[in-house]
This record gives C-alpha cells, sequence and structure tokens, in this order.
C-alpha cells in the first residue's frame, strides 16, 4: 500500500457545510493525486500535487480544493459540500516520477452528504 | 478526444475457466497502459504496466497484450479463482517523454468468478 491512509474513511455531512479529507503517505513520494469513483463512472481525477505548493486541477475540480504543505501530507476540502459530491475519494501517489512508475492507492474515503 | 473503452461492463464465469477482458483506446500520444484489479470496497492495485514496445506482460495468471497499432488491449485470467472477482480497469497514460503524463480511465469490468 505504499504507507498511504486516508481519513477519515466514513463521513456523513449535511449540504453547506465545509468538509476536508486527509491523504498521508509515509514514504516521500512527489506526486500524490485525489480521484472520485462514482457508479458508471471511471476514477475521475480532482486534483493533484507534484510537490509542495505545487498543485494542479484534474478534470472535475470545481468545487473542491487542496493544498499540500508538507511533502506528507495531501488534504482535500469541499468548501460547501454539496449532495453530488456524495462519492468514494481515493488518494493516490507515484512510486517515481518517470511514465512507468507504479501508482499506489489508497483505501478510500466514503463521503455521504445529505 | 482521450478515451478508454471497456469491455464488457460484466462477465461472470466459474472457478477454473479462463476469460479475456478488452480494452480500447484513443489517447495519444501513447505512452504505457496499465491494468488495475480493483477489490470491493478497496483501492485499486496495479497489475501490469506495458509500454509500446511491449506485446504482453504476465503476472502471475494474469496476462496481457497491447496492439499499439490497433490501440487494444486484453487481459487474459488463466484458471479463475474465487479471489479473482474483483473490478479491472484500463488505464492509458499520455505521453510526455520521460516524465509521467496524464492517466486515462476505463469504467472497468466488473468480473465475478462462480463457485
Amino acid at each position: 500500500d505504499a504507507g498511504i491512509t486516508q481519513s477519515p474513511r466514513h463521513k456523513v455531512t449535511e449540504t453547506g457545510t465545509p468538509v476536508t479529507l486527509r491523504c498521508h503517505q509515509t514514504e516521500n513520494h512527489r506526486y500524490m493525486y485525489w480521484y472520485r469513483q462514482d457508479p458508471g463512472h471511471g476514477l475521475r481525477l480532482i486534483h493533484y500535487s507534484y510537490g509542495v505548493k505545487d498543485t494542479d486541477k484534474g478534470e472535475v475540480s470545481d468545487g473542491y480544493s487542496v493544498s499540500r504543505s508538507k511533502t506528507e501530507d495531501f488534504l482535500l476540502t469541499l468548501e460547501s459540500a454539496t449532495s453530488s459530491q456524495t462519492s468514494v475519494y481515493f488518494c493516490a501517489i507515484i512510486s517515481g516520477w518517470t511514465s512507468t512508475d507504479t501508482q499506489y492507492f489508497g483505501p478510500g474515503t466514503r463521503l455521504t452528504v445529505l | 478526444k482521450n478515451q478508454v473503452e471497456q469491455s464488457p461492463q460484466s462477465l461472470i464465469i466459474l472457478e477454473g475457466k479462463n476469460c479475456t477482458l478488452q480494452c480500447n483506446y484513443t489517447v495519444s500520444p501513447f505512452s504505457n497502459l496499465r491494468w488495475y484489479k480493483q477489490d470491493t470496497g478497496r483501492g485499486p492495485v496495479s497489475l501490469t504496466i506495458m509500454t509500446f514496445s511491449e506485446n504482453t506482460k504476465s503476472n502471475g495468471r494474469y496476462t496481457a497484450t497491447l496492439d499499439a497499432d490497433t490501440k487494444q488491449s486484453s487481459l487474459h485470467i488463466t484458471a479463475s479463482q474465487l479471489s479473482d472477482s474483483a473490478s479491472y480497469i484500463c488505464v492509458v497514460s499520455l505521453d510526455r517523454g520521460s516524465t509521467l503524463g496524464r492517466l486515462y480511465f476505463g469504467r472497468g469490468t466488473q468480473l465475478t468468478v462462480w463457485p
């Protein structure tokens, strides 16, 4: 699992509340990713980071922000959660920075927005 | 438009049988193709990674093939086991030279192995 943990693992919240999901890795990997996974869709990239304070948007970034102040932590924030953000969120890292390095995923966070 | 399409969407086979999953892609320029296995309730796990020059790669009972000319890949599972029940996801990487390019995910094939 490349030392990836996600917290919380499950969360239920109400529409309009802020939510922060945390991804923590222990092996000093440079690249970190946040994906969401919904029925009928493949994994979709929300944001990614290529270093401390270096982040960029993915294909479904609206309504989400991220921060990476330390190598080991990549935070995903929903500023004002909506029901459409109910999903399973996966954090991932790439073991290196070349095109064929292996991608590892965390265990996922199941978020329900009521 | 860069896309990854997988077929079938779902598949049921009996334990001990073989099966083949398909992946077609339009991602260009192509860097590499990956197959992931995702057990229910868990994150995906990488099975194989193939570059343009590789036609086949094996990982135990899993064998992936790649035809870069027709932009097709297959994942063959031999002598299936109950533990093979999972979603199998095809992922194609965009070429950005030696560094990692964007990854495009298929929607997966849900495989169920019955005893």
